[in-house]
């Protein structure tokens, strides 16, 4: 079945430290993969995506597939980077497409 | 450029209720869907619309059920209303369903209360 795994609830870092989100999926066929984020009293907005390999304020992600992993990095976090950060899984199939998201990852950046 | 509207923004109902809840598409954008967000957890698909037609959905029961009208505009209804019905349900819109399948604009949600 297609999963995403998010194995942490809370990262918890101080400002200027590396981060990394961890995200795992189950896919049978060639995965398109998001991060999703939501900041305080903010709507759930698209941060990046695999396949435009940009870096998006800082953060970059690397699509594995030997490791099926997707793990979001930022070098130097920052204080605005505090927010709920949701792995997703793109699937289209039988004419539609949705997402599968992971439970989610709360990231506490501390001064 | 309108984003996504949803209402109504918190409700609470009793168990064996009906609720309906609504949602304005992005500008331009024709394809809706909608997913259930329990406490703790990532949002889950519920269904998609194209075209005022249902075209893909999740694993929910028949009284999750919804509309899509001429301006993409869109209503979700819940019958008999169960207590884990509670939820932040949020719509999404697209541009069109599998073109850059994966970026969605979400509203802000509906919260439900089912007590």
């Amino acid at each position: 079945a297609q999963r995403v795994t998010q194995p942490e609830k809370l990262l918890s870092v101080f400002k200027g430290a590396p981060v990394e989100l961890k995200c795992n999926y189950s896919y049978s066929g060639s995965p398109e993969l998001f991060w999703y984020v939501q900041y305080s009293r903010q709507r759930l907005q698209l941060l990046l995506r695999h396949i435009s390999r940009e870096s998006i304020k800082g953060f970059t992600a690397d699509l594995n597939k030997g490791e099926t992993s997707f793990h979001l990095k930022k070098p130097f976090a920052q204080e605005e980077d505090s927010a709920m950060y949701y792995c997703a899984l793109s699937q289209f199939s039988g004419g539609y497409n949705k997402l599968i998201f992971g439970a989610g990852t709360r990231l506490a950046v501390h001064p | 450029e309108t984003g996504v509207t949803q209402s109504p923004t918190h409700l609470i109902k009793t168990r064996g209720q009906q609720v309906t809840l609504r949602c304005s598409s992005q500008s331009g954008h024709n394809t809706v869907s909608w997913y259930q967000q329990a406490l703790g957890q990532g949002p889950q698909f519920i269904f998609q619309y194209y075209r005022e037609e249902e075209n893909g959905r999740g694993n929910f029961p028949p009284r999750f059920s919804g509309l899509q009208f001429p301006n993409y505009s869109s209503e979700l209804n819940v019958n008999a209303l169960e207590l884990d019905d509670s939820a932040l349900y949020l719509c999404a819109s697209s541009l069109e369903v599998g073109f850059d399948a994966g970026e969605l604009f979400f509203g802000e949600g509906s919260r439900l209360t089912v007590l």
